[in-house]
Formats: structure tokens, sequence, C-alpha cells
């Protein structure tokens, strides 16, 4: 069974550019999260998508946006970047019910803002 | 709001010796805790998890970690340490009962384990 794949692997952008990261979560979940990973922070949830329709936002302005496909991958979006949007972007894929919080991860997308 | 701390930024041991990771959580309500283990360059990877029950729970690779309410913590375990448990570790919580709690976990800080040969 893949995994969850997450593209692209690293991508490097400057200030007030804007990205899309795109992830596959495994075959049969239904709810994608994104959690922004750095040094100062840790890992913070982003938000979390399930059946297209978002279920839980953390604390991130608005710049930070995603959505969810009817096949359940997902896209995230962050626009007019900074420096401090640097990190590494985790997604991970689950089933629902019982197994809730059992968090199947990507890789990631390593995100450089110069 | 829910939180967890990881008291130690780092915890080394000597191979064959036994660990312990520490975490102490703090929420309001009944939580499910969890254990996920990073290694470099890659994501996240499930260790174990405590929802109800026996307050011991048994997880991959040989891990375990017990639950301890009158504390809040549920500290990480492991009877003889490899050199490739070396790793960062995180402890996480969601509350459940919430409808919307979803996959929304709360993560600590992560503690980075070295097993020394």
């Amino acid at each position: 069974k893949a995994g969850v794949t997450q593209t692209p692997r690293y991508l490097i952008k400057t200030r007030g550019q804007q990205v899309t990261l795109s992830c596959s979560p495994i075959s049969g979940h239904r709810s994608v999260s994104w959690y922004q990973q750095t040094p100062g922070q840790g890992l913070q949830f982003l938000f979390e998508y399930f059946s297209e329709t978002q279920r839980n936002k953390g604390n991130f302005p608005g710049r930070f946006s995603g959505r969810q496909f009817s096949n359940s991958r997902s896209e995230m979006n962050v626009s007019t970047l900074e420096l401090g949007d640097s990190a590494l972007y985790l997604c991970a894929s689950s089933l629902a019910g019982v197994a809730a919080g059992e968090l199947f991860f990507g890789e990631g997308s390593r995100l450089t803002v110069l | 709001a829910q939180s967890v701390a990881q008291p130690e930024d780092q915890v080394k041991v000597a191979e064959g010796n036994p660990l312990t990771v520490k975490c102490t959580y703090s929420v309001s309500g009944n939580p499910y805790l969890f254990w996920y283990v990073q290694y470099p360059n890659r994501g996240l990877q499930f260790l174990l998890k405590y929802i109800t029950g026996d307050n011991l729970v048994k997880g991959s690779y040989g891990f375990e970690a017990e639950f301890n309410k009158s504390q809040t913590s549920f500290h990480l375990k492991k009877p003889s340490a490899l050199v490739s448990d070396s790793a960062l570790y995180f402890c996480a919580v969601r509350v459940p009962g919430q409808d919307n709690a979803g996959n929304m976990l709360t993560f600590g800080g992560g503690t980075r384990l070295m097993v020394k040969p």
C-alpha cells in the first residue's frame, strides 16, 4: 500500500510569492491534516480536511489556506510568503473513527523563503 | 486549552540500557495520548496510543508507554535501547468528545534520543 505522498519535496521561494503544496493520502483515508514544523515553534496544526470540508483550523493567518478534492487529495497554499514561513510542511492522512489520531505522515515539503 | 510538555530536549542512553522519554499533558477531559517518532529528513511515524483501559500500552519496535492520570504523564519506555532507536520523539494529545476534534493533535516540543554503542 502506497504511503502519503507529498510534492514537491523541496522548494525555494522569495518573499511575496505564493506556493502550493500537494498531498496524496493513503488509499481509503478520507482525513488529511497539515502541520508546520519549525525549529522554533515545533509542530503546529494548520488544518484538517475530511470529505472535502475543512473540519478544523489552527491558529494561522488567512494567508494559509487549503482544500481537498473528491479523491481525498489535498493542497495547501501560502500566499504573500514571509521569511518566517520557511518550514517543513507535513501532510498526514488518517482513517476516521476509533483510529482517529493515528496519523500517517508524508516525508514533507521543505519550503525555504528568501 | 490543551498542552503537552516534554521536559527533556535530549536523552542519552547506552545501547542495551533501558530508556525513558518523559511527557506530561494538560487537558480538560479525558485525553487520547500518542507517541510519534521522526527519523532524519522523514515524516513522523506512529508508535503507540492510549485511549482507555490498561495504563501500560505496547507499541511498535518494542516501545511501551505508561499512562498515569494522577501525574498527568505518559512516559515512553523501552527495556533495552538500540542504536537504531536514535531519533526525535514526539508526544501528542487529542481531546475526544468534541464532535469536531477530528485529527487535530497538539504536539510536545520533541525529545532527541541518542543511543550510544
